[in-house]
């Protein structure tokens, strides 16, 4: 069983809806996650940084954190053709920043 | 501010040939790391460098050996390399206090 486990996809949605992106993991210790995005052929780039449980939002993206559930879920208002590309759920347990990544969920915002 | 560069894009290797991939970043972090990424398997990290001078074996070091040059720099060897090592290569780096890694634009690496 992985780490981290996450949805491949793709995920087909019409431009304007709500995307609900998640991971699952087994690691009880894990502390910091993250949410990168990645489009064709180009390197992942961060989108969103949670420490430990909890929300935060950062314009159309907001980052859940259920630790009780070992559960992270971004959520995408208003999802635009622009918004199409791989994401990646990541997490840490400590400050060595030795980040385990899920394997990416394939968005696709159709105009 | 270039942020962190990777060479080459794209390279072709036969079966048992070495090369070296070259990664470097401007912003004057101390961390630095290298992935691989395979479809379906997500970034795997391969060695990593805490600081100028050290380095630490990451999930998949097998066949690969790093070494961190100076602040800037951070290369990665593949001594003999296997089609099982066909894979796209991400360099990172971290600025110190902080969690958030920044990412090259990658190598396509070809073993055939």
């Amino acid at each position: 069983q992985k780490e981290v486990e996450q949805d491949p996809g793709p995920l087909s949605v019409p431009e304007g809806a709500i995307v609900s992106l998640n991971c699952t993991y087994s690691n009880s210790a894990f502390q910091y996650f993250m949410w990168y995005r990645q489009y064709s052929r180009k390197g992942p780039e961060l989108l969103m940084y949670t420490y430990s449980s909890g929300n935060k939002e950062d314009g159309r993206f907001t980052a859940q954190v259920d630790k009780s559930s070992k559960y992270i879920s971004l959520f995408i208002r208003d999802s635009q053709p622009s918004d199409s590309a791989t994401y990646l759920c990541a997490m840490s347990a400590d400050s060595s920043y030795k980040l385990i990544f899920g394997s990416g969920t394939r968005l696709l915002v159709r105009p | 501010n270039a942020g962190v560069t990777q060479t080459p894009k794209f390279q072709v290797l036969k079966t048992g040939q070495s090369m070296t991939l070259q990664c470097a970043q401007d912003m004057n972090h101390n961390s630095m790391y290298w992935y691989r990424q395979d479809p379906g398997m997500g970034l795997r990290l391969i060695y990593y460098s805490a600081s100028e001078g050290t380095t630490d074996k990451g999930e998949v070091p097998n066949g690969y050996n790093v070494s961190r040059l100076n602040k800037r720099e951070f290369s990665l060897r593949l001594e003999s390399a296997a089609p099982s090592q066909t894979s796209v290569y991400f360099c990172a780096s971290v600025p110190w206090g902080q969690e958030t890694q920044y990412f090259g634009p990658g190598t396509r690496l070809l073993v055939l």
